[in-house]
C-alpha cells in the first residue's frame, strides 16, 4: 500500500473550515484514500473514503487532485468537538491486509 | 456509540496477574481485530479474526492470548505482562473478512496500566 505524508499538527478557528492535506505521491490506480479520526481516549472513527472523484458526506468533504497524488479533507465548519488526530490511509479497496494507521495530523480547533 | 463495546474501560494489573479484556460487537460483522496504541505511537495491529478463525498474528508475544468464541465476541487474555505493555487496547470490527471493506468500527478501548 502507498505511504502517506501528513503535517504533524494544525490549528483551526472554531466555525472556520479545516483543510487537512495528505500527500500520497506513490498511489496506484486501484488504491483508495481513506480518512479516519481519533478523538482523545476513544477509538478511531471512519470519516470518508474515495478513489478519484470528490466525495461528500454529513461529516466532511474529500477533494482528490486530478493526478491523485494528494488529497484534502475538509471539515466545513469546525467545532471544538472536531479536535482530534486525523489519519489519511491509502490502500487497495479489496486488499487482504487490514488498515495500517500512521501518525496522522493532530487538529486543534480553537475557540 | 459505534456498536462495539469494550470492557473494562480501565485496568490496572501487576506483572504476575492474569486478566482478560472483552469486546462485543452488535453489528453483525464477520471480522474482529485487536489493536494496541502506546503513548505517542501509531496504532499497531495485533490480531485479526475472520469468521472466528485467527487470520493474522502480527508477531505478538505469547503473553497476549486472543480468543474468539463467536463472530460477536473477542477476548484478549493477559498474563505476566511487562510495564511496557501499558497502552490503550482497541477492538474493532468490519463487515467483510480480510479487511476488504475498510469501514472499521472501533470500541472506546481499554486503558491498561501494568505496574
Amino acid at each position: 500500500d502507498a505511504k502517506t505524508t501528513q503535517p504533524t499538527s494544525m490549528d483551526c478557528a472554531e466555525g472556520r473550515a479545516a483543510n487537512l492535506p495528505c500527500n500520497h505521491s506513490t498511489i496506484s490506480g486501484n488504491e483508495y484514500v481513506y480518512w479516519y479520526r481519533q478523538i482523545h481516549s476513544q477509538g478511531p472513527q471512519y470519516i470518508i473514503h474515495g478513489l478519484k472523484n470528490n466525495e461528500t458526506n454529513e461529516m466532511a468533504s474529500l477533494i482528490i487532485t486530478e493526478d491523485r497524488k494528494s488529497s484534502t479533507l475538509i471539515l466545513p465548519h469546525a467545532t471544538l468537538r472536531d479536535t482530534a488526530v486525523y489519519y489519511c490511509i491509502v490502500r487497495v479497496h479489496s486488499g487482504n491486509t487490514p488498515l495500517v494507521f500512521g501518525k496522522g495530523t493532530r487538529l486543534s480547533v480553537i475557540a | 456509540e459505534t456498536g462495539v463495546t469494550q470492557t473494562p474501560r480501565h485496568l490496572v494489573m501487576g506483572m504476575t496477574n492474569k486478566k482478560s479484556l472483552k469486546c462485543e460487537q452488535h453489528l453483525g460483522h464477520n471480522a474482529m481485530y485487536w489493536y494496541k496504541q502506546s503513548a505517542k505511537k501509531p496504532l499497531e495491529l495485533m490480531f485479526v479474526y475472520n469468521f472466528k478463525e485467527q487470520t493474522e498474528n502480527n508477531s505478538v508475544p505469547s503473553r497476549f492470548s486472543p480468543e474468539c468464541p463467536n463472530s460477536s465476541h473477542l477476548f484478549l487474555h493477559l498474563h505476566t505482562l511487562q510495564p511496557e505493555d501499558s497502552a490503550l487496547y482497541l477492538c474493532a470490527s468490519s463487515q467483510s473478512p480480510q479487511g476488504r471493506n475498510e469501514k472499521l468500527f472501533f470500541g472506546s478501548g481499554t486503558q491498561l496500566s501494568v505496574l
